[in-house]
């Protein structure tokens, strides 16, 4: 069966900080890739999606990035943390864009301060 | 733009009541439609899903209704449990890579 792990889990940084949070799935091979991000009593916001290695699409422009190093790893990361960039940061794949449900991770809580 | 909305954001309900989440959706193109389930500090939860050639799907517990007349769906929750608390979601596709995802309705289930 499939899996999707996040870490960390929390992440208390300091504004200015470099940031990377990292994404791996198990169990597929060639997964679609998304980056959300969650507010407090929000919905979800794309922040980026990937179709394959190397392959990043960015739907929100702001001071994160992502990078697919490996097939099955997706990580998101800032030079410089804002205050803004505070949330609950999600991970998720899908076998096919579009066409079927994606699954998402455990999540990463991230605070700014 | 287009987007996907929830009627009520939240729900008060008696366990072992049934429970009805609404979702009003505005792209005609959609094709793919997903109710997620969100407990506190978790990541959304697959719950069920409905394209748009059906207008019911069943689950364990849940049925998910979809009226593309007037772009309406909606979660029913059976026997409500206190298990059952958290926010859902639901989630339209229309084909692309953008799953957009409604702010979400709380569930709360009274004993």
């Amino acid at each position: 069966s499939q899996t999707i792990h996040q870490w960390p889990a929390t992440l208390v940084q300091p504004v200015g900080s470099p940031l990377s949070l990292e994404c791996t799935v198990e169990g597929t091979s060639n997964p679609n890739l998304y980056w959300y991000r969650q507010a407090a009593g929000r919905g979800l916001q794309l922040l980026f999606y990937s179709v394959g290695i190397g392959q990043i699409s960015s739907e929100v422009p702001q001071n994160l990035s992502a990078s697919r190093p490996q097939d099955r790893q997706f990580i998101l990361s800032s030079k410089k943390l804002l205050l803004s960039d505070s949330g609950f940061y999600l991970c998720a794949w899908s076998v096919r864009p579009g066409v079927e449900t994606q699954y998402f991770g455990p999540g990463t809580r991230l605070l700014v301060l | 733009g287009e987007s996907v909305g929830l009627h009520l954001p939240t729900l008060s309900v008696q366990e072992g009541d049934n429970s009805i989440i609404n979702c009003a959706y505005s792209n005609s193109a959609s094709d793919y439609f997903i109710w997620y389930k969100q407990e506190s500090g978790k990541g959304p939860q697959f719950i069920i899903d409905i394209r748009s050639n059906m207008d019911k799907r069943q689950g364990q517990r849940v049925t998910v209704l979809l009226n593309k007349t007037v772009k309406h769906l909606s979660l029913q929750i059976a026997a409500t449990q206190p298990g059952d608390s958290a926010v859902y979601f639901c989630a339209e596709s229309p084909l692309t890579h953008d799953m957009r995802f409604g702010a979400g309705t709380r569930l709360t289930v009274k004993p």
